[in-house]
């Protein structure tokens, strides 16, 4: 069967500190995608990771993929209230990006 | 430049009506997907089209349907409505350059 597992599924972090998302998947696949969504929202794409070892970076965001572990990782540096969102990590299995297998999702709540 | 369009943003259905949602893919995106979004099954591929065919199909019954047309753009129809889908339809067109996918707005459907 074909799996896709965040973890957290919540979390909540002071502004300032560092955390980070976990996103392990059960069957090889070396194109991984994180999206972001605000309440009542659509999905905003965030990272599109294409093979081994991938590491993409945007603002305090960092996302790196380690197909072998058939892990990826969203890493937040010094987080801010904005940041506040439910984040989905997705896997395409089948190499056309034409089906993708979501995560469960990590609610992020960032507090003052 | 013009994102993903889809029509109707919010509509509401009585039980065993039917219901066609339309997408219109980002100008040159000939893929076009779609995914349902409930707060219990989280993110479920529906279907993908590519010019004009159907390449994959998720674990829905037949009662979802879809169909691309030769302008790439989508629609996709649910009959016999249920409770059960109740949901926030996404559909997807893909950059095939860069193996992003990008997310309308969706169509909010409430099915009473």
């Amino acid at each position: 069967e074909l799996k896709v597992e965040q973890n957290p599924l919540f979390l909540s972090m002071q502004e300032g500190k560092n955390y980070t998302i976990y996103c392990n998947y059960s069957t090889t696949s070396d194109r991984l995608y994180w999206y972001r969504q605000d309440p009542g929202k659509s999905l905003e794409s965030l990272f599109v990771l294409l093979s081994n070892g991938a590491v993409k970076q945007e603002g305090r965001l960092m996302a790196s993929l380690d197909t072998k572990a058939r892990l990826s990782t969203l890493h937040i540096t010094a987080a801010v209230h904005d940041l506040s969102a439910t984040y989905f990590c997705a896997v395409d299995f089948t190499g056309t990006a034409s089906k993708l297998t979501f995560g469960t999702g990590t609610r992020l709540q960032v507090t003052l | 430049k013009a994102g993903v369009t889809q029509t109707p943003r919010y509509l509401i259905k009585t039980r065993g009506q039917q219901v066609t949602l339309s997408c219109s893919p980002i100008s040159g995106h000939r893929s076009v997907s779609w995914y349902q979004q409930t707060p219990g099954q989280g993110l479920q591929f529906l279907f993908e089209y590519f010019s004009e065919t159907q390449r994959n199909k998720g674990n829905f019954p037949g009662r979802f349907s879809g169909r691309q047309f030769s302008n790439s753009r989508s629609e996709m129809n649910v009959s016999t409505l249920e409770l059960g889908d109740s949901a926030l339809y996404l559909c997807a067109s893909h950059r095939v350059s860069t193996g992003e996918l990008f997310f309308g707005e969706g169509s909010r459907l409430t099915v009473l």
